[in-house]
């Protein structure tokens, strides 16, 4: 069955970077479209990036755009989101998410998602 | 697009007919998904374009609507329903509504 892992979030400093993986599993990840999704505390979902099957084309969130780098690498069935400049409204559970043949713009499987905390 | 869901949240018990509502704040067609989101767990896609139930997903959910306003329908609460249900759109950069908490 399909299975997303994420991992790498942690605790870091205002203006500090991490980078979150996402490993997967039960389907041929060369051949679809991939997202992170994010959810800050007592808040709810945000859409944060969009990579296409082969990296091509990428979309980001305003809130994002310019500091996080999202890539993959298809040898190895993993995603990336490289975050820079973080700041405190980073705080968040970093999901990645499977997108469907049908469309890019939406969520099929979903991870359990990793916590990324930005405090001093 | 803003999507607008409501309630914010509800209280229900096992059995009951529920009913949810999404806005969009313009014409999505029919590019409207719902997931559910317990907390610890992975969120998970429940229904597609509107009115398509993705595979696995129990009968007794359903959805409908096309153009701004659209409707997830639990025909008959399990205990394993509750947690935050949201509605999100399709048609371009995705956008989520706030989420309904459904307490069982």
């Amino acid at each position: 069955q399909v299975q997303l892992v994420e991992s790498g979030g942690g605790v870091v400093q205002p203006g500090g970077s991490l980078r979150l993986s996402c490993s997967a599993s039960g389907f041929t990840f060369s051949s679809g479209g991939m997202h992170w999704v994010r959810q800050a505390p007592g808040m709810g979902l945000e859409w944060v990036a969009f990579i296409r099957d082969d990296g091509g084309n990428k979309y980001y969130a305003d809130t994002v755009k310019g500091r996080f780098t999202i890539s993959r690498d298809n040898s190895a069935n993993i995603l990336y989101l490289q975050m820079n400049s973080l700041r405190y409204e980073d705080t968040a559970v970093y999901h990645c998410a499977k997108a469907p043949h049908t469309t890019y713009w939406s969520f099929e499987y979903w991870g359990r998602g990793s916590l990324v905390t930005v405090s001093a | 697009i803003q999507m607008t869901q409501s309630p914010s949240s509800l209280s229900a018990s096992v059995g009951d007919r529920v009913t949810i509502t999404c806005r969009a704040s313009q014409n999505i067609n029919s590019y409207l998904n719902w997931h559910h989101h317990r907390p610890g767990e992975a969120p998970r896609l429940l229904i597609y374009t509107s009115s398509n139930l993705q595979s696995g997903v129990p009968s007794r959910f359903s959805g409908s609507g096309s153009g701004t306003d659209f409707t997830l329908t639990i025909s008959s609460l399990q205990p394993e329903d509750f947690g935050t249900y949201y509605c999100q759109q399709s048609y371009s950069l995705p956008t989520f509504g706030g989420g309904t908490k459904l307490e069982i």
